[in-house]
């Protein structure tokens, strides 16, 4: 059963626009999740973790627990923003499942 | 340190063929997982370790996959005979011990079963 759904494989915004790439889980423990990010030719990396409640290169997510989301947000899309994003969660006993990720391309 | 240091970076080989992958987590991180990055599917857990013992294999998609971690800073992935269907990239991470820990991913290893 996919536990970590993010529903757009796609997601094109113009420079400037604001960004939301969604991600929904399905956890029946206390979720710990995360928004990792692949740049071009780079390493898969954190990006930022729900717990930390922090602002990432102008990113923020917060977990809403009744909607069972923790959608990525940035209010200014800039071209370096473009990249592979996606949504995990950890599960009991440190397992580590992503979703299927999105594509963010921010146009000029 | 390196980071998590995977090899090869590509591998080409023919369908039937044995195909060993290798990783090298990060020293002193506890647990190491193996993931498959395809279009179609992303990100997908193959299986992962805690403390060198296999926690979870239920990602793996068929016996012809095995997976081994023989001691704390080394990892092996084979796949048995190969099949042009497991043609991906297949990355390695550590994290270390905790709910909350960071992982670290390696840059992977292009496979392309012809």
């Amino acid at each position: 059963a996919q536990r970590v759904t993010q529903p757009e494989k796609l997601l094109s915004v113009f420079k400037g626009a604001p960004v939301e790439l969604k991600c929904n889980y399905s956890y029946s423990g206390s979720p710990e999740l995360f928004w990792y990010v692949q740049y071009s030719r780079q390493r898969l990396q954190l990006l930022l973790r729900h717990i930390s409640r922090e602002s990432i290169k102008g990113f923020t997510a917060d977990l809403n627990k009744g909607e069972t989301s923790f959608h990525l947000k940035k209010p200014f899309a800039q071209e370096e923003d473009s990249a592979m994003y996606y949504c995990a969660l950890v599960e009991y006993g440190n397992k580590l499942v992503f979703g299927a990720g999105t594509i963010l391309r921010v146009k000029s | 340190d390196a980071g998590v240091i995977q090899s090869p970076r590509h591998e080409v080989t023919e369908m039937g063929q044995e195909v060993t992958l290798r990783c090298k987590p990060i020293s002193g991180h506890n647990s190491l997982f193996w993931y498959r990055q395809t279009m179609m599917r992303g990100l997908e857990l193959l299986i992962y370790f805690n403390n060198n013992v296999p926690i979870d294999d239920s990602g793996m998609p068929e016996d012809r996959f095995s997976a081994k971690m023989p001691n704390a800073s080394f990892s092996t992935l084979k796949i048995q005979p190969s099949e042009p269907r497991d043609s991906a990239v297949y990355f390695c991470a550590s994290s270390p011990a905790g709910l909350r820990a960071e992982a670290f991913f390696g840059q992977g290893t292009r496979l392309t079963v012809v």
